[in-house]
């Protein structure tokens, strides 16, 4: 079985450009979850998305969006880049919103100059 | 709000010492508990998940227990051994009713194993 896949592994951007981040869940998983990752902190959660719905969002304006298509990948939109949106963005799928382990990609690094 | 705090902070010890990494938290009402392992730059690897009405999950040298109403865990590793050099991670879902999603994650504790 594939595991989670995200691309681009590294994107660097410039302040007020916006980006979009892909993800291929881990095949027969229907939850995809979004984190930010700041360097030398634990992740933190954006948001979920459940059978093409979110289910659930954190404390992120609404600058960052969503997507998750019927195959179950998903996408993470950020407008307006601003330098705090410098962080490593993880991907991670799981059977169910959250009875099961959450199973990560290896994330983007986006860095914003 | 739930607070997760992860202590030490980072911890070097000699190959084959048994360890403990420490996990607290500050709401009792979790749902389940996550242990993760992450390497450099990379994503994070699920090591073991414990429900919250479970006490303790093992998998191969690793042992998770959980106390959830002292609100805390730990990880014991055995026999450690350079290539569990990582940041090891420990993260909640909360149990607040309804699709509780959100898990929350601890800073972690970076461990290097000394050859």
């Amino acid at each position: 079985e594939t595991g989670v896949t995200q691309s681009p592994t590294h994107l660097i951007k410039t302040r007020g450009q916006q980006v979009t981040l892909r993800c291929s869940s881990q095949s027969g998983h229907n939850t995809v979850s979004w984190y930010q990752q700041a360097l030398g902190q634990g992740p933190q959660f954006i948001f979920q998305y459940y059978r093409e719905e979110e289910n659930g969002r954190g404390n992120f304006p609404p600058r960052f969006s969503g997507l998750q298509f019927p195959n179950y990948s998903s996408e993470l939109n950020v407008n307006a880049l601003e330098l705090d949106d410098s962080a490593l963005y993880l991907c991670a799928s799981s059977l169910e919103p959250r009875d099961s382990p959450l199973h990560f990609g290896n994330g983007t690094r986006l860095t914003v100059t | 709000k739930q607070e997760v705090t992860q202590i030490p902070a980072a911890l070097s010890v000699p190959e084959g010492e048994n360890l403990v990494l420490n996990c607290s938290f500050t709401d009792s009402a979790i749902y389940n508990l996550q242990w993760f392992r992450q390497d450099p730059g990379k994503g994070l690897t699920s090591l073991l998940l414990i429900q919250s009405s479970q006490r303790e999950q093992t998998s191969g040298r690793l042992n998770a227990s959980l106390d959830k109403s002292s609100g805390r865990s730990t990880l014991y590793i055995a026999a450690s051994q350079p290539g569990d050099s990582a940041t090891y991670l420990c993260a909640v879902y909360m149990n607040y009713g309804g699709a509780t999603n959100k898990l929350i994650f601890g800073t972690g504790t970076l461990l290097a194993v000394q050859p």
